[in-house]
């Protein structure tokens, strides 16, 4: 498939801790970008990490890209009830595809 | 920016019926897309265009799938006939280019079919 294929597909944690969620590609990729999907919501974009970039940081978000492992991995730090939604990731391609992302509900 | 919008936010009709998604993208967004979310399958992308010109239309399920652009500030998507298959929620998405710049959502319709 040409989507970024998140892992896992659900996560459940408690306010405050960390929450990290996974990526996924086959292909190549000149950037990856990670949006947000509140219930009821359209995608909101959160970040972008270009291919010859190694971490990139976004407030609470923290973003790792790996070429090699052809991965990439989002971190929210002191994670809040309002960070519960879906994340996707999107390999930046021509054709935008995405994966079925991750649940994550974030527990007050 | 009033960012993507898109009508109606739910529709609810009956099989056999013809059903008009709309959508007004980003003023100066040169790319829209056309989404379709289910649980089964994800977000599969059905259709996209660039400058009003349907460049790849691969994903539209079947021949009762149309999209059009008459113009750079709106867009429809239509069933005819619908069915119950069809239920889903329906994203269109605009970009003013495909480097780095990413897609703006809208917040979809829902459509259910009886």
């Amino acid at each position: 498939s040409q989507q970024g294929e998140e892992d896992p597909q659900a996560l459940s944690i408690q306010e405050g801790e960390n929450a990290t969620m996974n990526c996924s590609y086959k292909t190549s990729i000149n950037n990856l970008q990670w949006y947000r999907q509140n219930s009821g919501r359209g995608l909101v974009h959160l970040i972008l990490i270009r291919s010859n970039e190694r971490e990139k940081h976004s407030g609470r978000l923290r973003v790792t890209l790996d070429t090699s492992k052809k991965s990439s991995s989002l971190l929210i730090t002191a994670s809040r009830a309002a960070d519960t939604a879906s994340y996707f990731c999107e390999r930046g391609s021509y054709i935008p595809t995405f994966g079925r992302g991750t649940s994550l509900i974030v527990h007050p | 920016d009033a960012g993507v919008i898109q009508s109606p936010r739910h529709e609810v009709t009956e099989m056999g019926q013809e059903v008009t998604l709309r959508c007004k993208p980003i003023s100066g967004h040169d790319y829209l897309f056309w989404y379709r979310q289910t649980m089964m399958r994800g977000l599969e992308l059905l259709i996209y265009f660039n400058n009003n010109v349907p460049i790849d239309d691969s994903g539209m399920p079947e021949d009762r799938f149309s999209a059009k652009m008459p113009n750079a500030s709106f867009s429809t998507l239509k069933i005819q006939p619908s069915e119950p298959r069809d239920s889903a929620v329906y994203f269109c998405a605009s970009s003013p280019d495909r480097g780095l710049s990413p897609l703006h959502f809208g917040n979809g319709t829902r459509l259910t079919v009886t």
